[in-house]
C-alpha cells in the first residue's frame, strides 16, 4: 500500500448505530488530519493531530470522536449521527505541524469514506 | 472567516488561460491550493508564505499579496487535465487552516 489509505469507502448507518472510519498513511509523516467535505460545502478541517497529539479540534460535536494510536493510523468514532453528517470524511497526512505562523505543510489526502446517515 | 473564492465557476477551451481569486478579511500568514477531480482526493498544488511571492507549478502558477491579503492561482495554457475544483486554504493568526467553496474549472477541447 502506498499513500494514504481509507476504510471503508462507503458507509451506510442509521442514527442509533456506532461505526469508527479507518484512515492509515504509509509516508512516513508526522501530522495527521480528518476533513469533512459536504455538498455545496467548503472543505472542513475536523481535527490535527501531530505526534499522536491532537493538537486542533475545530468545533466539531462530541458525536465525532477521533483517535490517533500511532503515527501511521489515525480513527474517527462515530455515535448518535444526525443525517446532516451525511458527507464525504476526507482523512490526510503531512511531513509535520507546527504551531508557528505557516505550520501547515503540504498534505496528502486519502480517497476518503462516503458516510449516509439515515 | 472563510475565504472568498472568485468566480464560482469558469469554463475554457484548451489553450486559454484563467485566473482564480481567493480572498480573506484577516491577515494571512500563508495560502494553500489544492485541486480535486470529480470524485478523487484533493492534491496539492502549492503553498505560498507571506511575503508577495509568486510560485510556479508546470504552466500553474499563484501570488500573494499580503497587503491586499488575496492570492492569485494562473493557469495558462490550460489542458484538458486541468478541469476540477480548485480550493484555496488560509491560515491567519488564530493558527486555523480554513478553505474557500472551490471554484470548479472546465476546461473543453
Amino acid at each position: 500500500e502506498t499513500g494514504v489509505t481509507q476504510t471503508p469507502r462507503h458507509l451506510v448507518m442509521g442514527m442509533t448505530n456506532k461505526k469508527s472510519l479507518k484512515c492509515e498513511q504509509h509516508l512516513g509523516h508526522n501530522a495527521m488530519y480528518w476533513y469533512k467535505q459536504s455538498a455545496k460545502k467548503p472543505l472542513e478541517l475536523m481535527f490535527v493531530y501531530s505526534l499522536e497529539e491532537r493538537v486542533e479540534n475545530n468545533s466539531v460535536p462530541s458525536r465525532f470522536s477521533p483517535e490517533c494510536p500511532n503515527s501511521s493510523h489515525l480513527f474517527l468514532h462515530l455515535h448518535t449521527l444526525q443525517p446532516e453528517d451525511s458527507a464525504l470524511y476526507l482523512c490526510a497526512s503531512s511531513q509535520d505541524w507546527s504551531r508557528l505562523a505557516g505550520g501547515y505543510n503540504e498534505q496528502f489526502f486519502g480517497p476518503g469514506t462516503r458516510l449516509t446517515v439515515l | 472567516q472563510q475565504p472568498v473564492q472568485s468566480p464560482q465557476a469558469v469554463i475554457l477551451r484548451e489553450g486559454e488561460d484563467a485566473v482564480i481569486n481567493c480572498s480573506s478579511s484577516k491577515a494571512l500568514y500563508s495560502v494553500h491550493w489544492y485541486r480535486q477531480k470529480h470524485g478523487e482526493a484533493p492534491v496539492f498544488l502549492m503553498i505560498l508564505l507571506k511575503g508577495g511571492e509568486q510560485k510556479g507549478h508546470e504552466k500553474i502558477s499563484a501570488s500573494f499579496n499580503e497587503k491586499k491579503q488575496q492570492s492569485s492561482l494562473y493557469l495558462t495554457a490550460s489542458q484538458l487535465s486541468y478541469s476540477g475544483t480548485y480550493f484555496c486554504g488560509t491560515e491567519s493568526n488564530t493558527g486555523k487552516l480554513i478553505f474557500g467553496q472551490g471554484t470548479t474549472l472546465q476546461v473543453k477541447p
